[in-house]
């Protein structure tokens, strides 16, 4: 079973602080994804990559940036947290066409 | 610009009852369509899916429906269970498959005893 693991459930940072939100998956899959869930917005993407190294902007990638140096670890950076940036992050991973396997999330609370 | 949207924030159902989950889209590049299920404090897992080729798609209990010419899609769960509360997502690919979701607000389904 494929196993997604968000490294924490719950972060709280100060505006302007660095923030490394870290995802593994266990399956070697290729894709990687990024998604902020919020209220009345449903999942938006954030970042996604197709193979090591290769990032793409998804529809949100403003304030964001992303790292993939091993293919079954994907980071989300927030390079200065704001409290904008308050949201449950969702990472996840699939193999070729087939459907995304999700994380728990990490909920993100910038003060 | 919301490409995928589902208009009922929530739904209740007796228990037994079919439930009837419907999305709209607005993007006819949009060529396949999922339909995720999230429970409190865990990630979306996957229900169904339907390809633009088709109308109808079924599992089990659960039954997708695409109407290409009204760009809409529905989600047929029945019998209604009460496993089956939870926050349901519709969403939508462009490139035949699984990849750069477009997700809608989702909604929340509540089944009743």
């Amino acid at each position: 079973d494929v196993k997604v693991t968000q490294s924490s459930r719950y972060l709280v940072k100060r505006t302007g602080e660095k923030v490394f939100l870290e995802c593994v998956q266990d399956m070697d899959h290729e894709n990687m994804f990024w998604y902020r869930q919020d209220p009345g917005l449903g999942l938006r993407l954030i970042y996604f990559s197709y193979d090591v190294k290769m990032k793409e902007k998804g529809d949100i990638p403003e304030g964001y940036s992303v790292s993939r140096e091993k293919k079954e670890r994907f980071s989300l950076i927030l390079e200065s947290a704001s409290t904008n940036q308050t949201s449950m992050y969702l990472c996840a991973s699939s193999q070729s066409n087939s459907p995304l396997h999700f994380g728990n999330g990490t909920r993100l609370t910038v003060t | 610009d919301q490409q995928v949207k589902q208009n009922s924030p929530s739904l209740s159902v007796q228990e037994g009852r079919i439930s009837i989950l419907n999305c709209d889209y607005t993007n006819s590049m949009f060529d396949y369509f999922l339909w995720y299920k999230k429970y409190p404090a865990e990630g979306p897992t996957f229900l169904i899916s339907i390809s633009s080729i088709k109308d109808k798609n079924e599992d089990g209990r659960f039954t997708v429906f695409l109407n290409k010419s009204a760009k809409h899609l529905s989600l047929h769960i029945v019998p209604s269970q009460p496993g089956d509360s939870a926050v349901y997502f519709c969403a939508a690919s462009s490139r035949g498959g699984a990849q750069k979701l477009v997700f809608g607000q989702g909604t929340r389904l509540t089944i009743n005893p």
